[in-house]
């Protein structure tokens, strides 16, 4: 089944302490990129990647990294969380950018 | 600097009725628009997508129509049904200079009463 798989669903950590959410597409996408939502914000891309080893900032990139060694995966790293990055997190990935996007189920974090 | 905007928070109508949800855009570079519809606990999925060489298009009981010149674009929902309640979003791009930057709306509740 072409799915995109985010990991964890829930997530909630403390101020400072590093994290990871990961990414996995098993559709051989080139394009792949992280969304948060959050509420009268709509999503907001966070960053994206072309290809693998090709990475740009989106429209909100403070406080996030990210990395595409491989194709199929597009980790989320948040060095030092604070708690304006509560939300909900969603990753996606399409064909080639301006295709549509697919969506995996989101990623609740709130940061206490 | 919002420059693609759902000014409608919610929508309810009825079953079997049009809903028309809206959306305009600042940014003169898009040229491709899109529309995706999210239930809760699920991660948005595509819907219907319009390019600026064209003012309408059709799938079934979803239209999106495009005026350029307003810069404005909405989708109707041709009969309404509940199974269409949901958040839905409109995106654009600017295709033919950087089709990466994808630039959504705050979105729209939809809520179809049986």
């Amino acid at each position: 089944e072409a799915q995109v798989t985010q990991n964890p669903r829930y997530l909630i950590t403390v101020t400072g302490k590093k994290l990871t959410v990961t990414c996995s597409q098993n559709m051989n996408h080139e394009y792949m990129s992280w969304y948060r939502q959050d509420p009268g914000l709509g999503l907001r891309q966070i960053y994206y990647s072309m290809n693998v080893e090709v990475t740009d900032k989106g429209d909100v990139p403070e406080g996030y990294k990210v990395s595409r060694k491989e194709k199929r995966n597009f980790p989320l790293i948040l060095e030092s969380p604070s708690p304006n990055q509560t939300s909900l997190y969603f990753c996606a990935s399409s064909l080639r950018s301006y295709e549509k996007l697919f969506f995996g189920s989101g990623t609740q974090l709130s940061v206490l | 600097d919002q420059q693609v905007k759902q000014n409608s928070p919610s929508l309810s109508v009825q079953e079997g009725r049009i809903s028309i949800l809206n959306c305009d855009y600042t940014n003169s570079m898009f040229d491709y628009f899109l529309w995706y519809k999210k239930y809760p606990a699920e991660g948005p999925t595509f819907l219907i997508s319009i390019s600026s060489i064209k003012d309408k298009n059709e799938d079934g009981r979803f239209t999106v129509f495009l005026n350029k010149s307003a810069k404005h674009l909405s989708l109707h929902i041709v009969p309404s049904q509940p199974g269409d309640s949901a958040v839905y979003f409109c995106a654009a791009t600017p295709l033919r200079t950087s089709g990466s930057r994808l630039t959504f709306g705050e979105g729209t509740q939809l809520t179809v009463n049986p």
